[in-house]
């Protein structure tokens, strides 16, 4: 079976541009979860979707940041425009609503903005 | 203050050793407890629950202690797969959003 898919695995991208992040959830699973983890910080809760509908957003730094579930198999994080700060290894999870504990994570994006 | 605390590490043992490591929680009303593996570079993954009675998988045990808001993971017969980062895990409860420790880093030695 497929685990979570996250792409691309890996960004380098210039200080201004445009960065989405993609993110299929294994089927079946309606909990998503988009986390950031870097070695100061370590993971952090971005935003979770329940049903598709965003439920906790608070962990999202700041207006650049943005994150949509269209559908119950597609997620995207969109940084715009992204910072050299925003360098850190971003995951999806995704789970059951009722057993949240329980979160797959996919393998994550390292994004490294120069 | 962050949710929840851990020792970093690095843990340094040889194989076959004991090792156990704690991590404290600041939210009281916390229900739900878990702890996590990650391997270098990888994605993180569960371990296993924390029950307020203790429990024990194979090699490894948690522990909860409500009083003092700590759980503890005990690692017996250290393999050198263990090797990785252990984070705590807290959570208001069962539909709520984790909280992820810091981790502390095991390093299982020939």
């Amino acid at each position: 079976d497929a685990g979570v898919i996250q792409s691309p695995r890996h960004e380098v991208t210039e200080m201004g541009q445009e960065v989405t992040l993609r993110c299929k959830p294994i089927s079946g699973h309606n909990s998503l979860f988009w986390y950031r983890q870097t070695m100061m910080r370590g993971l952090e809760l971005l935003i979770y979707f329940n049903n598709n509908v965003p439920i906790d957003d608070s962990g999202m730094p700041e207006d650049r940041f943005s994150a949509k579930m269209p559908n119950a198999s597609f997620s995207t994080l969109k940084i715009q425009p992204s910072e050299p700060r925003d360098s850190a290894v971003y995951f999806c999870a995704s789970s059951f609503a009722q057993a949240n504990y329980e979160q797959y994570f996919g393998p994550g994006t390292r994004l490294t903005v120069t | 203050r962050k949710e929840v605390e851990q020792d970093p590490g690095p843990f340094n043992v040889p194989e076959g050793a004991t090792v156990a490591f704690n991590c404290t929680y600041s939210n009281s009303a916390s229900q739900s407890f878990f702890w996590y593996r990650q391997d270098c570079r990888k994605e993180p993954k569960l371990l296993m629950s924390v029950y307020s009675s203790g429990n024990e998988d194979g090699r490894f045990t948690a522990q909860l202690n409500r009083a003092s808001q700590y759980i503890s993971l005990l690692i017996r017969d250290s393999k050198l797969s263990d090797s990785a980062t252990y984070l705590c895990v807290v959570s208001l409860s069962s539909g709520y959003a984790l909280n992820f420790g810091k981790g502390t880093s095991l390093l299982v030695t020939p």
